[in-house]
């Protein structure tokens, strides 16, 4: 069965960096786009970037532009979130979820990381 | 860029009752490209319908997606006790890519 567990999470100062990673198994990592999610503590879901299959295409909200990068290795079934210049405003937990296909609805999800900026 | 509004923000009911969720986008969803999830407290969301009525893997057929353009609606026709959680809309493929809407709590009347 298709299974995500999400890694890398903790309390970082402001200004810091995480790297989040997320192991696939269960099914062909390499044909499905990948997605991260978060939700702040009682808060609703908040979609924060995408990698395509082939990782030629990648997109990630405007907020978190020129701080966060995804990436993926197919050859090892994992996605990574690399987290720069972090604010307090990126505390939340971070779900990685599968894409249907490439750019559609998220029909698997981690159980999330949880990412705290705090001073 | 569209925004999601969902409504109402808390459903009140008891079991048995059918549940009528709605889901408003600022502008028309591209293909009808609107999913909704369901998420129980702890726990991840889960996938419930994608392109607006297309039923995911292991959903009960209580549950059903309607809707195209810009209005959509997820109805639950009896209400099981499971059934109690936050529900999200989300639309795909318009810039901004995926957005979600601000959920509708489903409470216990």
């Amino acid at each position: 069965q298709v299974q995500l567990v999400e890694s890398g999470g903790g309390v970082v100062q402001p200004g810091g960096s995480l790297r989040l990673s997320c192991a696939a198994s269960g099914f062909t990592f390499s044909r499905f786009a990948m997605h991260w999610v978060r939700q702040a503590p009682g808060k609703g879901l908040e979609w924060v970037a995408v990698i395509q299959n082939d990782e030629v295409e990648r997109y990630n909200i405007d907020f978190v532009k020129g701080r966060f990068t995804i990436s993926r290795d197919n050859s090892k079934d994992m996605l990574y979130l690399q987290m720069n210049s972090l604010r307090v405003e990126d505390t939340a937990l971070y779900y990685c979820a599968k894409d249907v296909s490439n750019f559609g609805a998220f029909d698997f999800w981690g159980q999330g990381t949880l990412v705290t900026v705090s001073s | 860029e569209i925004v999601l509004t969902q409504s109402p923000g808390t459903l009140s009911l008891s079991p048995g009752e059918r549940a009528t969720l709605s889901c408003w986008a600022s502008q028309s969803v591209n293909n009808n490209f609107l999913a909704w999830y369901q998420q129980k407290p702890g726990q991840a969301p889960r996938l419930l319908f994608y392109g607006a009525f297309r039923r995911a893997t292991g959903i009960p057929d209580r549950f059903s997606g309607s809707g195209s353009g810009t209005d959509f609606t997820l109805t639950i026709s009896r209400l099981e006790p499971e059934d109690f959680a936050v529900y999200y809309c989300q639309q795909y493929g318009s810039s901004p890519l995926f957005t979600f809407g601000p959920g509708t709590r489903v409470d216990f009347k």
